[in-house]
């Protein structure tokens, strides 16, 4: 079984310009997580999905981070523009559903960095 | 507000030890309390999940343990090998609001040969 799979895997932008991720979660998984992880920081969640709905975006930055997940299945990120502080590992996650146990299944993520 | 820590920040032991791993939480109200292996540049690993009602789970020579009460949870990690080095993280599972986990912010685990 194929497992989450992101793109790209790094990322160097310069300030002040757009930057987007991608995310292919697991066959048949209906929830889906994009975590930004500062270095030596736990990842914290940006938003989640319950199929197209976004039921959790409190914590995005919705002056600059805009996300999507179309037909429920495949995410786009977006920074737009980015800022140095943006620079962290951006994970996506996805788990069969918003289930208490269910696990949450990581991709390797994508490291960017913004000069 | 959960908050969730973990000690130590990073660890060093020789080959063969047992060691445990320390995180704490502020809120018992959770859901569930899971622990992630983290490689260096990749994403993360479930290694255990356990429920609220249940305070211990075992996998090979890894048993978590959780005290919903006092807000702790251990991992043990028996006998251990190079191949154990890694960041170890614990996250909860809120029951209030979107019931999103919240991470620690790691034990470094080094195991020397």
């Amino acid at each position: 079984e194929a497992g989450v799979v992101q793109s790209p895997r790094y990322k160097i932008i310069e300030k002040k310009q757009p930057v987007a991720f991608w995310c292919n979660p697991i066959s048949g998984h209906n929830t889906l997580y994009w975590y930004r992880q500062n270095l030596g920081q736990g990842p914290e969640l940006l938003i989640r999905y319950e199929n197209e709905e976004a039921v959790d975006d409190s914590q995005l930055p919705k002056d600059r981070f805009s996300a999507e997940r179309l037909k429920g299945v495949d995410s786009t990120l977006k920074i737009q523009p980015a800022e140095l502080g943006d620079s962290a590992v951006y994970l996506c996650a996805s788990s069969p559903s918003a289930a208490r146990t269910d696990t949450q299944y990581f991709g390797p993520g994508t490291r960017l960095t913004v000069l | 507000k959960q908050e969730v820590t973990q000690i130590p920040a990073a660890l060093s032991v020789p080959e063969g030890e047992n060691l445990v791993l320390n995180c704490s939480f502020t809120d018992s109200a959770i859901y569930n309390l899971q622990w992630f292996r983290q490689d260096p540049g990749k994403g993360l690993t479930s290694l255990l999940l356990i429920q609220s009602s249940q305070r211990e789970q075992t996998s090979g020579r890894l048993n978590a343990s959780l005290d919903k009460s006092s807000g702790r949870s251990t991992l043990y990690i028996a006998a251990s090998q190079p191949g154990d080095s890694a960041t170890y993280l614990c996250a909860v599972r809120t029951t209030s609001g979107t019931y999103k986990y919240i991470f620690g912010t790691g034990t470094r685990l080094k195991v020397l040969a």
